[in-house]
């Protein structure tokens, strides 16, 4: 079945500098690749999405790539700040037949930014 | 605020004991699924509910067992736990049953801890 793998397992970073988060899949059937910040308390909340026809998208500070080749897609944070500390999965899921959404998350990346 | 709600927000049971987690939506959505978060692993997708009909079991024990009445309500009834089963267990519904890879939208969790 599917497999998907992330690294950093943690990440610090000084405010204002960028952060990046790598994850690797094992299906190349998959052609949905979420990524879900959660924050202490509160469960995951999607930030950006990416489908497999599309190599990158980006929303004001963060942006995704995807490389359908290699397997494997990353989350970009630019200009980090303390609101950005949380705990971020990728995630990615393929069509079903019973037309749900199976995904399949990493580990998670718990990223802290310092002032 | 995401429009999912899980009670309670903690729960402690002891391994003979009988409880149930409740899960609703205010979205409209029609599909509806529970997962397990454990510590520094990946969520596991444990049961999946779409348009009030089991649509997925992922190998999850007996002990473990979903109820659906509606497309709003989620439960999640527990019995016999062993100490392992302690974890966040997350409630998530995604808008249309049919169309997949649609968006997942979690609440908060219910952290459990079984003695």
């Amino acid at each position: 079945g599917e497999n998907v793998e992330q690294h950093p397992s943690t990440l610090s970073v000084q405010e204002g500098d960028s952060a990046v988060i790598k994850c690797t899949y094992s299906d190349s059937a998959s052609n949905y690749f979420p990524w879900y910040k959660q924050e202490l308390g509160k469960g995951p909340q999607l930030i950006i999405d990416i489908r497999s026809n599309v190599g990158e998208k980006k929303d004001q500070r963060i942006a995704v790539t995807l490389n359908k080749t290699a397997k494997h897609f990353s989350l970009h944070i630019t200009e980090t700040q303390p609101e950005d500390s949380a705990v971020y999965f990728c995630a990615a899921s393929k069509s079903q037949s019973g037309g749900y959404n199976k995904l399949i998350f990493g580990a998670g990346t718990r990223l802290a930014v310092h002032p | 605020e995401t429009g999912v709600t899980q009670t309670p927000r903690h729960l402690v049971m002891g391994m003979t004991n009988k409880k149930s987690l409740k899960c609703e939506q205010h979205l409209g959505h029609n599909a509806m699924y529970w997962y397990k978060q454990s510590a520094k692993k990946p969520l596991e997708l444990m049961f999946v509910y779409n348009f009030k009909e089991q649509t997925e079991n992922n190998s999850v024990p007996s002990r473990f067992s979903p109820e659906c009445p509606n497309s709003s309500h989620l439960f999640l009834h527990l019995h016999t736990l062993q100490p392992e089963d302690s974890a966040l267990y997350l409630c998530a519904s995604s808008q249309d049953g049919v169309a997949t890879n649609e968006k997942l939208f979690f609440g908060s969790g219910t952290q459990l801890s079984v003695l």
